[in-house]
């Protein structure tokens, strides 16, 4: 199976600060990598497929980077929409596997 | 608009069975692939299980297989996920969720959810 292992766990920020965060996978995975976005109470939402291509209705100043087996999900400026969590996948193989998350929370 | 609705979670005794289903609107129910996501509470997201469009093809996680099955109804648009032999760790929110492109099995990735039905295994 493919481990996905994200980082950091939980970021401190205020709003119009850079965050980014990061998930690295245990294989070769080209681009098959997905961000989602979950709020609390909330379902999961679609930001990022294929590494770096935006979802339909996704604001731009998110955006995605790959590099090997490393994986970054940025968002340029925050919002306060924006204080989440948030998952990488892996869209490779099966079993999927996400990442294990990471609280963007008000500094 | 695109809806998923899960429904089927309850409190179930350790060792007992349970069928979620979830009701698909507004979209072509069988051209997509679908996917149960659980998520334990207060922890990270877990995919349980997949099944192609039509049926075919389906793949689980190790911690549900041979536990569970997944199956779905393209004449009434429902997924289903059959659960067995439950334990006191499958407690947790069940989603489902549809791939983003019809007919892409393999590197689907997930464009919509629906909002989760509670599983609690407990004595």
């Amino acid at each position: 199976d493919i481990q996905m292992t994200q980082s950091p766990s939980s970021v401190s920020a205020s709003v119009g600060d850079r965050v980014t965060i990061t998930c690295r996978a245990s294989h070769v995975i080209g681009s098959r990598l997905a961000w989602y976005q979950q709020k609390p109470g909330k379902a999961p939402k679609l930001l990022m497929f294929a590494a770096a291509s935006l979802q339909s209705g996704v604001p731009l100043r998110f955006s995605g980077n790959v590099s090997g087996t490393d994986f970054t999900l940025t968002i340029s400026s925050l919002q306060p929409e924006d204080f989440a969590t948030y998952y990488c996948q892996q869209t490779y193989s099966f079993p999927r596997t996400f990442g294990q998350g990471t609280k963007v929370d008000i500094k | 608009e695109v809806r998923l609705l899960e429904s089927g979670g309850r409190l179930v005794q350790p060792g007992g069975s349970l069928r979620l289903s979830c009701a698909a609107s507004g979209f072509m129910f069988k051209t997509f692939d679908m996917n149960w996501v659980r998520q334990a509470p207060g922890k990270g997201l877990e995919w349980v299980s997949v099944i192609s469009a039509g049926g075919g093809g389906t793949d689980y996680a190790d911690s549900v297989k041979g536990r569970f099955s997944i199956s779905r109804d393209n004449s009434n648009d429902i997924l289903y996920l059959q659960m067995d032999s439950l334990r006191v760790d499958d407690t947790a929110t069940y989603y489902c969720a549809k791939g983003r492109r019809p007919y892409e099995y393999t590197y689907h990735d997930l464009d919509s959810w629906g909002q989760g039905t509670l599983v609690s295994v407990s004595s």
